[in-house]
C-alpha cells in the first residue's frame, strides 16, 4: 500500500534552515505529482507546494514563495522541502501528500504522517 | 484565491444522528472538491473525491453532494469512530485551499 514517511523536522531558531524529506513506497513514485501541506497546531490545513511527476514544474503558496524550495529524486523515491529563513509562523506539522492526475490540480489521495517543525529561539 | 467557507466549525451530535457539513466555494470549482477526515494527531484521510465519489473502503454512511458552488457532506448515522475533524478542499485552481474544518463530537 501507499506509504509516505516524512522526516527532518525539529526545533530550529528563527532565520535558520531545514530540509524535510518524504520517503515514498508502495507505488510508482516517478509517475505522481507530489504536494507539501502544513498545519499549525490546532489550526486548519494550508497547501504549501506542488511538484510535477518529473520535477519540471513547481508551484508555491505566496506565503512561502522565495523561502521554500520543493524538489524530488525519483531514483531514491524521495520528495524534499528546503525551508529557509524560518519564522515563528512556520511552526507547523508538514505533510507530504500524493497528487493524482485525474482532473483539476492533482487532488490529494494519500498523506504521510507529518513531521513537526518548531521555530523558536 | 478560491475561498472555501465551511460550516459549522464544530458540532455535537448523538450516535445514530444524521449530520451535515457544508462548504461554499467563492468561485465555480466544478466538482473539484475533496472531503477529508482527520482524527486527533493523525494525518487526513480522503473520504470523498470529486464532490460525491466515495473512496474505496469508506463506509456508505458517508456521502457528498454538490449544488452549484455549495457542497454538502453527510454522515447518515453517526458512529463513535466518526469523531474527527472534517475538511473540504478544492483543487480547481492553485493555491489549493481548504475549508476551516468541522470538529465533530459525540453528545
Amino acid at each position: 500500500q501507499v506509504q509516505l514517511v516524512e522526516s527532518g523536522g525539529g526545533v530550529v531558531q528563527p532565520g535558520r534552515s531545514l530540509r524535510l524529506s518524504c520517503a515514498a513506497s508502495g507505488f510508482t513514485f516517478s509517475s505522481y505529482a507530489m504536494h507539501w501541506v502544513r498545519q499549525a497546531p490546532g489550526k486548519g490545513l494550508e497547501w504549501v507546494a506542488l511538484i510535477s511527476y518529473d520535477g519540471s514544474n513547481k508551484y508555491y503558496a505566496d506565503s512561502v514563495k522565495g523561502r521554500f524550495t520543493v524538489s524530488r529524486d525519483n531514483s531514491k523515491n524521495t520528495l524534499y522541502l528546503q525551508v529557509n529563513s524560518l519564522r515563528a509562523e512556520d511552526t507547523t506539522v508538514y505533510y507530504c501528500a500524493r497528487g493524482v492526475n485525474r482532473g483539476g490540480w492533482y487532488p490529494i489521495d494519500n498523506w504521510g504522517q507529518g513531521t513537526l517543525v518548531t521555530v523558536s529561539s | 484565491d478560491i475561498q472555501m467557507t465551511q460550516s459549522p466549525s464544530s458540532l455535537s451530535a448523538s450516535v445514530g444522528d444524521r449530520i451535515t457539513i457544508t462548504c461554499q466555494a467563492s468561485h465555480d470549482i466544478s466538482n473539484y472538491l475533496n472531503w477529508y477526515q482527520q482524527k486527533s494527531g493523525k494525518a487526513p484521510k480522503l473520504l470523498i473525491s470529486d464532490a460525491s465519489n466515495l473512496e474505496t473502503g469508506v463506509p456508505s454512511r458517508f456521502s457528498g453532494s454538490r449544488s452549484g458552488t455549495h457542497f454538502i457532506f453527510t454522515i447518515s448515522s453517526l458512529q463513535p469512530e466518526d469523531i474527527a475533524t472534517y475538511s473540504c478542499q478544492q483543487y480547481d485552481s492553485l493555491p489549493l485551499t481548504f475549508g476551516g474544518g468541522t470538529k465533530v463530537v459525540i453528545k
